[in-house]
């Protein structure tokens, strides 16, 4: 399985301001995607992140509020823009390999919003 | 739409002791199904997975899982539980396509 990290592990933001989330993972992979994680929540998939292409985006999510970068098949970020308290949650990014159904998920970064 | 219910939110159990989480999926066609664990402050863990094949599936850490067409369940089992196994639980379905539904968790307790 892919090793994934994420930066920053947490933040604590201010409303209005925007935090941009970044995704490394140790080999190349084609997919690439963004998970949100409510307090108490189970996981909601945010965008499926393409290389070379806009990201596509669930029912509910839109480019304007959580714009998505993927510059190479190893690289992904997030932003989380304009942020309310609403938005504080776990925000997790995960890959699948070429041929393979399951995901493997980086640690997650926890946003606060004050 | 695939969905996926865990009808369980809190379980406890004595360590040592058996356990079985629940997992219910719908799903059109045949599912591919896993299991996650998300300890406090980490990200998820991959125990196991189903595409198809044995319907008796094992994981990592003692952890099995049967799939069960007829029922529409993928229940997760491990024999003796341990301390360590406390955290959140994760059933989750694809039908193969890029999108994973997770269900809502079951949160294990293990009393010593």
């Amino acid at each position: 399985s892919a090793v994934i990290s994420q930066k920053p592990s947490r933040d604590i933001c201010q409303r209005g301001t925007s935090l941009t989330i970044q995704c490394q993972v140790d080999s190349q992979v084609t997919m690439m995607f963004w998970y949100r994680q409510q307090p108490g929540q189970s996981l909601t998939l945010i965008a499926t992140a393409n290389q070379g292409s806009e990201a596509t985006y669930e029912s509910g999510f839109v480019i304007d509020k959580f714009p998505i970068s993927r510059p190479n098949l190893t690289f992904s970020t997030l932003t989380v823009s304009n942020m309310s308290p609403e938005d504080s949650s776990i925000y997790l990014c995960s890959v699948r390999a070429p041929g393979a159904y399951e995901q493997y998920f980086g640690p997650g970064t926890r946003l606060t919003v004050t | 739409a695939q969905s996926v219910t865990q009808p369980d939110i809190h379980i406890t159990v004595s360590e040592g002791a058996s356990l079985e989480l629940r997992c219910n999926y719908s799903y059109g066609a045949t599912p591919y199904l896993f299991w996650y664990v998300q300890s406090p402050g980490q990200g998820l863990q991959l125990l196991l997975k189903y595409f198809s094949g044995d319907t008796l599936v094992q994981g990592i850490k003692g952890f099995e899982a049967e799939f069960k067409r007829s029922q529409s369940s993928f229940n997760l089992r491990k024999p003796s539980v341990h301390w360590s196994d406390a955290a959140e639980y994760f059933c989750a379905v694809t039908g193969g396509g890029n999108k994973l539904t997770f269900g809502t968790g079951t949160q294990l307790k293990v009393e010593l």
